[in-house]
């Protein structure tokens, strides 16, 4: 199981955000993956194996953590942020999501 | 890259749906493909995976035995047939492309925008 705190982070552009996820369980290999979604849209991959960014991402993001606890950090929030993040585990199936953090404009 | 998923449908609960996804801008076969649903309102939820050449296939729990994943890479496309559907199994639907050819280690780097299946009488 994977538990992401906060639920929602109300934070104001040019902010830091740092959202959090914590496995229940080690995530083997360290295979974690962020990613970005706005409404309607479908997810974006921004970070891979924990703390690698997918192509075009920019460094604003990033990824960080080993084991059971990772974190996302943006840095500088930009109005096109706000939006729902999941992180996912990817080491052994099932693949498992974390429930979300909505960022928002405090 | 681009996935188009196809398919959808309201379908009355026991019934079946075969989901499509038409992949195109890359090779195909050398990927692994998964499809992963989202309820409204609700999280995203993995439902299934398959190799790239079909040789290892993964579901959740709460799908297995009712669904069945596979692929033709000859026609670029990923199949999720759904059978004995349930309230629960109300989602969008997306297909996504794994980064590499084998399952675990690789996450999803695209995906389509989904397909919804509505399961209601």
């Amino acid at each position: 199981v994977l538990t992401q705190s906060p639920g929602t982070l109300s934070l104001s552009p040019g902010e830091r955000a740092t959202l959090s996820c914590r496995a229940s369980q080690t995530v083997s290999g360290n295979y974690l993956a962020w990613f970005q979604q706005k409404p309607g849209q479908a997810p974006r991959l921004l970070i891979y194996d924990a703390s690698s960014r997918a192509t075009g991402i920019p460094d604003r993001f990033s990824g960080s953590g080993s084991g059971t606890d990772f974190t996302l950090t943006i840095n500088r929030l930009e109005p096109a942020d706000f939006a729902v993040y999941y992180c996912q585990q990817y080491g052994r199936s099932p693949w498992t999501f974390g429930q979300g953090t909505k960022v928002e404009i405090k | 890259v681009q996935l188009a998923e196809s398919g959808g449908n309201l379908v009355q609960p026991g019934g079946s749906l075969r989901l499509s996804c038409v992949a195109s801008g890359f090779t195909f076969s050398n990927f692994a493909m998964t499809w992963v649903r989202q309820a409204p309102g609700k999280g995203l939820e993995w439902v299934s995976s398959i190799s790239g050449a079909s040789g290892t296939i993964y579901y959740a729990d709460s799908v297995k035995g009712r669904f069945t994943i596979s692929r033709d890479n000859s026609k670029n496309t990923l199949y999720l047939q759904m059978n004995s559907l349930r309230a629960g199994d109300t989602a969008l639907y997306y297909c996504a492309k794994s980064a590499g050819f084998r399952i675990t280690g690789t996450t999803s780097d695209y995906w389509g925008q989904g397909t919804l299946v509505t399961v209601s009488s």
